[in-house]
């Protein structure tokens, strides 16, 4: 089954605990992203990947660090978590670097920083 | 810059009416339209995407959307609504000149069909 996996699903955490959020597709694409989303901002890109050691800043990338070392795989890296990354973050893959093809997400983490 | 405005944060329909969940967009160059949809604790799913060609695009589940270059909008309908597609529906725009790859997303609309 094509998907894209992301864990943990849900995590609580402290402030300045460094984190990391796997993402994983199965799908061999391309591109892949990283998006947060908050209540009346829906999403936001953070950081985006077009392939292997390939990636670029998206609208907030502040305090998010990724790395793109494999096709399939596309951490996101939290070294010093504060509570305003509080959010529910999702991964999502495309095929094709320039492609209008849609994007598919996986089903999400809950990140809480106390 | 890309935008994408969604003006309603809920739109309330009985079950057996149509709907109309309303989008509309900014983007220097060609837009590719995208709507998708999220249930409770999942992902967003793909429904529907306009890149060129006719105007009317027909999606999953029965949704449908008409691209309108000069209002700029984007609107997703379905004739008869379902309970099942209570959910929360996100517009999407992308500029499709030059190999840009930025997605902008709306902030989404709460769909709630009452039955």
């Amino acid at each position: 089954e094509a998907q894209v996996t992301q864990n943990p699903r849900y995590l609580i955490t402290v402030t300045g605990k460094k984190l990391t959020v796997t993402c994983s597709q199965n799908m061999n694409h391309e591109y892949m992203s990283w998006y947060r989303q908050d209540p009346g901002l829906g999403l936001r890109q953070i950081y985006y990947s077009m392939n292997v050691e390939v990636t670029d800043k998206g609208d907030v990338p502040e305090g998010y660090k990724v790395s793109r070392k494999e096709k399939r795989n596309f951490p996101l890296i939290l070294e010093s978590p504060s509570p305003n990354q509080t959010s529910l973050y999702f991964c999502a893959s495309r095929q094709g670097i320039i492609s209008n093809q849609p994007q598919h997400f996986g089903d999400g983490t809950r990140l809480s920083i106390l | 810059a890309q935008s994408v405005a969604q003006p309603e944060d809920q739109v309330n329909v009985a079950e057996g009416n149509p709907l109309t969940v309303k989008c509309t967009y900014s983007v220097s160059g060609n837009p590719y339209l995208f709507w998708y949809v999220q249930y409770p604790n999942r992902g967003l799913q793909f429904l529907l995407k306009y890149i060129t060609g006719d105007n009317l695009v027909k999606g999953s589940y029965g949704f449908e959307a008409e691209f309108n270059k000069s209002q700029t909008s984007f609107h997703l309908k379905k004739p008869s609504a379902l309970v099942s597609d209570s959910a929360l529906y996100f517009c999407a725009v992308r500029d499709g000149t030059g190999g840009y790859q930025k997605v902008t997303f709306g902030i989404g609309t709460k769909l709630q069909v009452i039955p």
